[in-house]
């Protein structure tokens, strides 16, 4: 499989779960970015990797944890979140980081009930 | 900090024809990266076009071209011939040229309606 893929598409969970969105790329690419985007809004940068270390954290909760144990996956951990954290959840990844386009993932589309 | 400004929350256009959708930035900075993305239903955000501050010359790709104006900031995407597979969210986006810069930031975005 090509490109960037996320798991679950859909996901629905409740303020006190625990669950975990997965992003993989086979594109032999160095750095993988988590994106919230909510309705209406501009997407949000949430964290950047580069080669398995984290390179940027944009002000995020706590309640969100990434993981990224290999340059090929991504992780975003998700803990108590609040009806807000609502959104679309896209991963992207580039090449180098901070160099050209990104190529994205399908997103997850997270419902926190 | 650049911000991208997309003023056209809706636009539609008749198949076949052409359509112009707007993008303006604020920046500082001299070098840097300009790029729209195409956000189908499937909710993938694909690269449509891309744009190196420094080249003069406007990019193009098959039907899509820009229209890239340095000087006022402005980098708006025309699509001609228009197709019912180009109906989406566009968004216009920023990035600094400066390598150690992650942050690509992103308009709010223009729904495109295509009609048959």
């Amino acid at each position: 499989e090509t490109g960037v893929t996320q798991t679950p598409r859909h996901l629905v969970m409740g303020m006190t779960n625990k669950k975990s969105l997965k992003c993989e790329q086979h594109l032999g690419h160095n750095a993988m970015y988590w994106y919230k985007q909510s309705a209406k809004k501009p997407l949000e940068l949430m964290f950047v990797y580069s080669l398995e270390e984290r390179v940027e954290n944009n002000s995020v909760p706590s309640r969100f944890s990434p993981e990224c144990p290999n340059s090929s996956h991504l992780f975003l951990h998700l803990h108590t979140l609040q009806p807000e954290d609502s959104a679309l959840y896209l991963c992207a990844s580039s090449q180098v980081l901070g160099v050209g386009g990104y190529t994205f993932g399908s997103g997850t589309r997270l419902t926190v009930v | 900090a650049q911000t991208v400004t997309q003023s056209q929350p809706e636009m539609s256009v008749q198949e076949a024809e052409t359509v112009t959708l707007s993008c303006t930035y604020d920046t500082s900075e001299s070098d840097y990266y300009l790029f729209w993305y195409k956000q189908p239903p499937s909710r993938q955000m694909i690269l449509v076009i891309r744009q190196e501050a420094y080249k003069q010359q406007n990019a193009t790709e098959n039907r899509f071209s820009v229209n890239f104006q340095k000087a006022a900031k402005s980098f708006s995407l025309k699509i001609s011939d228009s197709q019912l597979g180009d109906a989406a969210m566009y968004f216009c986006a920023y990035r600094s040229a400066f390598l150690n810069n992650n942050d690509m930031r992103f308009g709010a975005g223009t729904r495109l309606t295509v009609k048959p």
